[in-house]
C-alpha cells in the first residue's frame, strides 16, 4: 500500500526566502508525482507533474524534482512571496491512475 | 472554460440526516472521481465514473454512502444516515481521460452533529 508522507507539516517564513518542502513515498513503482496548491476555500490547483521517467519539472519559482528510488520528491520554491501561502499537497499515482496523496504542507511566508 | 463547481460549498446537519452533494465536471470530461477528506488526515479516494458507469468504488467507505452519474454529466453523492464520523470536505475531480491530469471542484465542507 502507498504511503505518502510530506514534511514539513507547517512552515512560517518571511518575504523572499528560497523554501523547499519535502514529499516521501513508499512504493516506488509509480506513473506520475503531482504537486497540487489548496487555497482556504478553494479547490485543489495543480502546480507541477512530473512523469516517472522525468527528474524534475520547472514552472516559474518552482522546481520540482523526483527521485524514484529513494522514493523522494522536493518542490522548491525561490524568493517566496505572500501570494504562496497556501497548503501544498503531494500526490503520486500508481498504475490505477488514482492519485495517493499526502497530509500537506501549511506554508505562511509574512510580509 | 468553467471549472468543476461543486453544491453546497457548506453543509451542516444532525447525525440521521440525508445529505446529497452534487458536482458538475467540466465539460466533456468522461472521468469524475470523488475524494474525501476527514481533518487532519489525507484526502482519500472515494470512487470513480467513467460517462455513467462506476469504474472504481473501492474507496467508499459503506453502504451508507451512494454516488451516482445519471446521463454521465453531473454526479451526487448520498450519505444516508450520516454520521459523526462522516465530517469532513468532499473533493470532486475530472478528467478527460483516465490518464489525464484531473480538475478539482472547490469542495463540500460537511458537519455532521
Amino acid at each position: 500500500k502507498q504511503e505518502v508522507t510530506q514534511i514539513p507539516a507547517a512552515l512560517s517564513v518571511p518575504e523572499g526566502e528560497n523554501l523547499v518542502l519535502n514529499c516521501s513515498f513508499t512504493d516506488s513503482a509509480i506513473y506520475n508525482l503531482q504537486w497540487f496548491r489548496q487555497d482556504p476555500g478553494k479547490g485543489l490547483t495543480s502546480l507541477l507533474l512530473i512523469q516517472s521517467s522525468q527528474r524534475e519539472q520547472t514552472s516559474g519559482r518552482l522546481n520540482a524534482s523526483l527521485d524514484k528510488s529513494s522514493g523522494r520528491s522536493t518542490l522548491y520554491i525561490a524568493a517566496s512571496q505572500p501570494g504562496d501561502s497556501a497548503t501544498y499537497l503531494c500526490a503520486v499515482t500508481i498504475g490505477s491512475y488514482i492519485p495517493t496523496f499526502g497530509r500537506g504542507t501549511s506554508l505562511i511566508v509574512h510580509p | 472554460e468553467a471549472g468543476v463547481t461543486q453544491f453546497p460549498s457548506h453543509s451542516v446537519i444532525e447525525k440521521g440526516q440525508t445529505v446529497t452533494l452534487r458536482c458538475d465536471p467540466i465539460s466533456g470530461h468522461d472521468n469524475l472521481y470523488w475524494y474525501r477528506r476527514v481533518m487532519g488526515k489525507e484526502i482519500k479516494f472515494l470512487l470513480h465514473f467513467v460517462k455513467e458507469s462506476k469504474q472504481d468504488e473501492s474507496g467508499m467507505p459503506n453502504n451508507r454512502f451512494l454516488a451516482e452519474r445519471t446521463g454521465g454529466t453531473y454526479s451526487t453523492l448520498k450519505v444516508q444516515p450520516a454520521e459523526l464520523e462522516d465530517s469532513g470536505v468532499y473533493f470532486c475531480a475530472s478528467s478527460p481521460n483516465r490518464a489525464d491530469t484531473q480538475y478539482f471542484g472547490p469542495g463540500t465542507r460537511l458537519t455532521v452533529l
